[in-house]
């Protein structure tokens, strides 16, 4: 069963570091996503992307988070100046457009210290 | 808020029992989902109800939705170990736009 891919499965950071977070949609899915969760509560969204740009992001996604994709493949979450708070799991979810369930990956766990 | 919420929060059952979680949400839908998360996973998406189908079954699992009430439930019937885990409704905005989760069941199934 096809998957999203997403790379590094754990990553740690100085404050201040940028981050770059990788994913690997499914291939024939339209519409990629960016959420977060940090330790014991709920998944919030971030970032929708569709047609190579940005279709909705919430009020976490300030200046400094990014999405590019860069190579037509690749979907990439990028954090610039990283904060304590930013510690939590990041997961990325692609969807093929139509009503059907999103599969996600299975996250990054990124820790700022 | 147009998050929706879970009930209960958590739950602790005997293996082989039936589970049961309910989600409330506020505002119209065209499809209600339900994930599952096992600690410290990603999300496994489990069944996809649309707003015009009041029953859905997969496997071991049973969604029912109510669109005038506004609620949903998953019934998993004779539940297995492997069945403890977090599970969360989640409803897009109009089309493939985002997801938004409700607070998630915690269940725990003891052997």
């Amino acid at each position: 069963e096809p998957e999203v891919t997403q790379t590094p499965s754990h990553q740690v950071t100085q404050m201040g570091q940028e981050v770059i977070l990788r994913c690997v949609p499914i291939s024939n899915h339209l519409y990629f996503y960016w959420y977060r969760q940090i330790l014991g509560q709920k998944v919030e969204f971030l970032v929708s992307f569709y047609n190579n740009e940005i279709s909705e992001k919430s009020e976490i996604f300030d200046d400094q988070f990014s999405v590019e994709r860069p190579d037509g493949s690749n979907f990439t979450l990028k954090i610039r100046s990283t904060k304590l708070e930013d510690s939590a799991m990041y997961f990325c979810a692609s969807v093929e457009g139509g009503i059907y369930g999103y599969t996600f990956g299975s996250g990054t766990r990124l820790t700022v210290v | 808020s147009q998050q929706g919420e879970e009930d209960p929060q958590a739950l602790s059952i005997q293996e082989g029992e039936n589970a049961t979680m309910n989600c409330s949400y506020k505002t119209s839908i065209n499809n209600l989902q339900w994930y599952r998360q096992n600690s410290g996973r990603g999300l496994v998406h489990l069944i996809l109800i649309r707003s015009n189908e009041r029953e859905k079954h997969s496997g071991r699992l049973r969604v029912t939705l109510d669109t005038s009430k506004k609620s949903s439930s998953l019934l998993i019937t004779a539940s297995r170990a492997a069945d403890t885990a977090s599970y969360f409704c989640a409803r897009p905005n109009f089309g493939n736009e985002k997801l938004t989760f409700g607070t998630g069941t915690r269940l725990t199934i003891i052997p």
